[in-house]
């Protein structure tokens, strides 16, 4: 099993939906938790942290965590197309960042 | 804001070169990271370092070295590359205290 694992994507959705991304991890020590974004050919930008199981709101962008359920999700509210991406989750797990292998989305008009 | 630079965007060298790829922070971070990312991959770590002089194997350390001389500078050191050390290297920094790490621009290196 791979230590965080992301919905494979690629993820498609119109201007204005919401757009839903997911994460697990396999480490129950694991405490902090990270989304990146990536846009193609550029290095990953930090738009959310979360630590404490529940919601936590930036704007457009919200972050949930489940320990419980070893499970994080990040959601874009009315998406745009400067929104298409790479998302990358990012989990603090045996010591060190352990990334997913990014979902893929795409906003369209 | 933190800054983290890369010495090259681009590289493209032959196969058996030495190869040394450097990143410098300017917010006197403890921790810098080296990661390779490949398509299908993702991102996977490839040294790291907590202090000057110090360092430690990541995922995939084969065929790779660091240096960490002063604390705002981390090199990269491919001593002998190849061509499946065609990839996109990223730097990255973070604090002692923090748990947020901020990534440089990137190099993408090809070996010919």
């Amino acid at each position: 099993q791979k230590e965080v694992e992301q919905n494979s994507g690629p993820l498609s959705v119109p201007e204005g939906a919401i757009a839903s991304l997911n994460c697990t991890y396999s480490d129950r020590g694991s405490q902090s938790f990270f989304w990146y974004r990536q846009y193609s050919g550029k290095s990953p930008e930090l738009i959310m942290s979360i630590y404490s199981n529940g919601d936590k709101e930036d704007g457009r962008f919200t972050a949930q965590l489940n320990k419980a359920s070893q499970y994080v999700s990040l959601l874009i509210r009315d998406s745009q197309p400067s929104d298409s991406a790479t998302y990358l989750c990012a989990v603090t797990s045996y010591g060190k960042l352990t990334f997913g292998q990014g979902t893929i989305l795409t906003v369209h008009p | 804001d933190v800054k983290v630079t890369q010495s090259s965007r681009y590289l493209v060298k032959r196969t058996g070169e030495k190869v040394f790829l450097e990143c410098v922070q300017d917010m006197d971070h403890e921790n810098m990271f080296w990661y390779r990312q490949d398509p299908g991959l993702g991102l996977r770590l490839i040294y790291f370092s907590y202090d000057v002089k110090m360092k430690e194997k990541g995922d995939i350390p084969e065929g790779y070295s660091v240096s960490r001389e002063k604390k705002e500078r981390f090199s990269l050191i491919l001593e002998s590359a190849s061509t499946n050390q065609t990839s996109m290297y990223l730097c990255a920094s973070r604090g002692l205290l923090a748990n947020e790490q901020f990534f440089g621009p990137g190099t993408r290196l090809t070996v010919l």
